[in-house]
């Protein structure tokens, strides 16, 4: 059964503390995403990467990282540097196709609370 | 900067009761663009990718059309479990894909 797995379902940090959210995908897909979704607004990218050992800031990188050393995992570190880390987290891949990019399969998400 | 503009943000249906979502769209390039459906607490589900003006898509209840400014998401005699926030994002000429916040959809049985 094809598809991306996001762990943990929640997750729960104190100030101050780094943590750690898993994607993996199993579709073969090139590109992965990832993008925080917070009420009233738009889904916004975090990172993104087309190819192992190679990653992209998107439009609000701050306080996060990344990292993509196999082809199926893409795992996005919270630092304490995130001042406002409270949302919901979702991963995503797509084929590439030249340099377009074609439709993003997500992950059923993570949602952050910083306590 | 591309952008994506949904309309109504929410919108309650009976339910048989026919109705239209809009997403108006601007955007250097058009390559492709897509609709999802969110229920709470879940990731998108792909629904449909739209290519060029006057492209049509269906899927059961749902047809998404387009142009070149906007695109419709048709939902024909709805049912509850159709009870959703739709999103619709384009991805244009800089490579990336825009999102727009999503109109949220109630059908009442």
């Amino acid at each position: 059964d094809g598809g991306i797995t996001q762990s943990p379902k929640y997750l729960f940090r104190k100030e101050g503390q780094n943590v750690t959210l898993s994607c993996e995908q199993n579709l073969n897909h090139d590109a992965m995403y990832w993008y925080r979704q917070d009420p009233g607004q738009g889904l916004r990218l975090i990172y993104y990467s087309q190819i192992v050992n190679d990653f992209q800031k998107g439009d609000i990188a701050e306080g996060y990282s990344v990292s993509r050393e196999k082809k199926e995992s893409f795992p996005l570190t919270v630092t304490s540097a995130q001042k406002n880390p409270t949302a919901f987290y979702l991963c995503a891949s797509s084929i590439l196709q030249g340099r377009s990019y074609n439709e993003q399969f997500f992950g059923p998400g993570t949602r952050l609370t910083v306590l | 900067e591309d952008q994506v503009t949904q309309s109504p943000e929410a919108l309650r249906l009976q339910e048989g009761e026919s109705s239209s979502l809009n997403c108006s769209y601007t955007v250097s390039g058009l390559r492709g663009l897509f609709w999802y459906r969110q229920d709470p607490g879940k990731g998108p589900e792909f629904l449909f990718t739209l290519y060029s003006a006057g492209e049509e898509k269906e899927k059961e209840r749902l047809k998404a059309t387009l142009t070149k400014k906007e695109s419709f998401l048709h939902i024909t005699a709805p049912k509850p479990e159709d009870s959703a926030t739709y999103l619709c994002a384009v991805s244009g000429g800089y490579q990336k894909v825009t999102f727009g916040i999503g109109t949220k959809l109630q059908v009442i049985p």
